[in-house]
């Protein structure tokens, strides 16, 4: 168990309303990671940190946006909800070795009607 | 960039026979490789990872890889498919980030049926 939460789970949404997703992790890990899941397209990245307050973009970052206000704390923001964005998110915190596997959280499913 | 070609969307095999999942990289450096498992309405779990110590790689629930570096390739091989094998597998490759942040660049997915 890595210690990731996700919130919501689940939930439904119209297109054009914002919509904040929550990981918050209890092992103090440097690195958090946001990606999504679509039928045929595996996971893809949207945003990582490495730091408090330090972010990257991804592979398909358009649309999103993440902050890191504290250690335990990723949030990954869709300020205007598309259709597009129906997917289940998943968190995950890199492993304390330096081979690079990633922990991932239970995912939220996000539905944009 | 690191990308990963996961062959077959779908495989189905008998319970007591071989898994073959395929998965062929694209790496301009030596890449760490993992293979994910993820059952249904769960998140992914590690099954193994090959990380330049030997190419042969043992993983959880008798699940084996082999890194061949002439082929690219990192297949995931099972001698004897439980029903309980029947998920969803990703393999995935590690690339490089901001500040040692190593992210992973997953392959399409193979969804594995057993059939009884």
């Amino acid at each position: 168990d890595a210690g990731i939460t996700q919130s919501p789970r689940h939930k439904v949404t119209e297109t054009g309303t914002p919509v904040t997703l929550r990981c918050h992790q209890t092992e103090n890990h440097r690195y958090m990671y946001w990606y999504r899941q679509d039928p045929g397209h595996g996971l893809r990245l949207i945003h990582y940190s490495y730091g408090v307050k330090d972010t990257d973009k991804g592979e398909v970052s358009d649309g999103y946006s993440v902050s890191r206000s504290k250690t335990e704390d990723f949030l990954l923001t869709l300020e205007s909800a598309t259709s597009s964005q129906t997917s289940v998110y998943f968190c995950a915190i890199r492993g304390q070795g330096g081979t690079g596997e990633l922990f991932f959280g239970e995912g939220s499913r996000l539905t944009v009607l | 960039a690191q990308s990963v070609t996961q062959l077959g969307s779908h495989v189905s095999v008998s319970e007591g026979a071989l898994v073959l999942l395929r998965c062929n990289y694209s790496s301009s450096v030596p890449p760490y490789l993992f293979w994910y498992v993820q059952y249904p309405n769960q998140g992914l779990q590690l099954l193994l990872k090959y990380t330049s110590a030997a190419t042969l790689v043992k993983g959880i629930n008798g699940f084996e890889a082999e890194f061949k570096k002439s082929e690219t390739s990192f297949h995931l091989t099972k001698p004897s498919a439980h029903m309980s094998d029947a998920a969803e597998y990703f393999c995935a490759v590690s690339d490089s980030g901001i500040q040692g942040a190593q992210k992973l660049v997953f392959g399409q997915g193979t969804r594995l049926t057993i059939n009884p």
